[in-house]
């Protein structure tokens, strides 16, 4: 099946530093998506990317859907504690036999030092 | 507006049982999707449901299984449980299952002995 390469596996960095992670894909994606999730939690939707090329902001953080449909990247800019979780990268090729379905990245663990 | 509800939170069952895990999705939803979660093998697609029906299904044994209702809420079953069914299980749900924004709920946790 799909299968989505996220990396890097877990980032250690210091409050107020940049981070970058990134995901690709072995299949083409019409639609991907950035997710986060704290402990006991389920994911929380940070950005959504629907068209190739396409760079979108919210607040410190910024995502692009690359130009071949088979990658994505999410920067998070000025990193402070509450940036700590697990992100993760999900694309989705909706109709057809992808009904609802989100495939995901193994997931970034971040950790920020006050 | 109320966000993805699932209950229980946690479970604990013992090899050989079966469970039930409910979700109610947000109101106006009418798709809701089902994940199993676990530290090897990440987040898994298990089935979406959409007006009653199964339009999707992953890769997972016949043990698995969900049904939806008229008011969109939805269950998943597992009989004859399995050590490896230990899991966090996650909902989520969104307007159609199209290019819609799925929202999770804060998932079951499930813990098989």
């Amino acid at each position: 099946g799909q299968q989505l390469n996220q990396s890097p596996q877990s980032m250690f960095i210091q409050e107020g530093e940049d981070v970058s992670m990134n995901c690709t894909s072995s299949s083409i994606f019409n639609t991907w998506l950035w997710y986060k999730q704290d402990p006991g939690e389920g994911p929380v939707l940070l950005i959504a990317l629907y068209k190739a090329g396409e760079l979108t902001s919210n607040g410190r953080l910024t995502a692009q859907f690359g130009i071949t449909r088979k990658d994505s990247f999410l920067n998070i800019s000025a990193s402070i504690p509450s940036d700590v979780g697990i992100y993760f990268c999900a694309g989705q090729t909706p109709g057809g036999t992808s009904y609802g379905k989100l495939t995901f990245g193994q997931g970034t663990i971040l950790t920020v030092h006050p | 507006k109320a966000g993805v509800t699932q209950t229980p939170r946690y479970l604990i069952k013992t090899r050989g049982q079966q469970v039930t895990l409910s979700c109610s999705p947000i109101s106006g939803h009418r798709s809701v999707s089902w994940y199993q979660q676990t530290p090897g093998q990440g987040l898994q697609f298990l089935f979406e449901y959409f007006s009653e029906t199964q339009r999707n299904k992953g890769n997972f044994p016949g043990r698995f299984s969900g049904r939806q209702f008229s008011n969109s809420r939805s269950e998943m079953n597992v009989s004859t449980l399995e050590l490896g069914d230990s899991a966090l299980y996650l909902c989520a749900s969104s307007l159609s299952g199209g290019k819609d924004i799925q929202y999770f709920g804060a998932g079951t946790r499930l813990s098989v002995l």
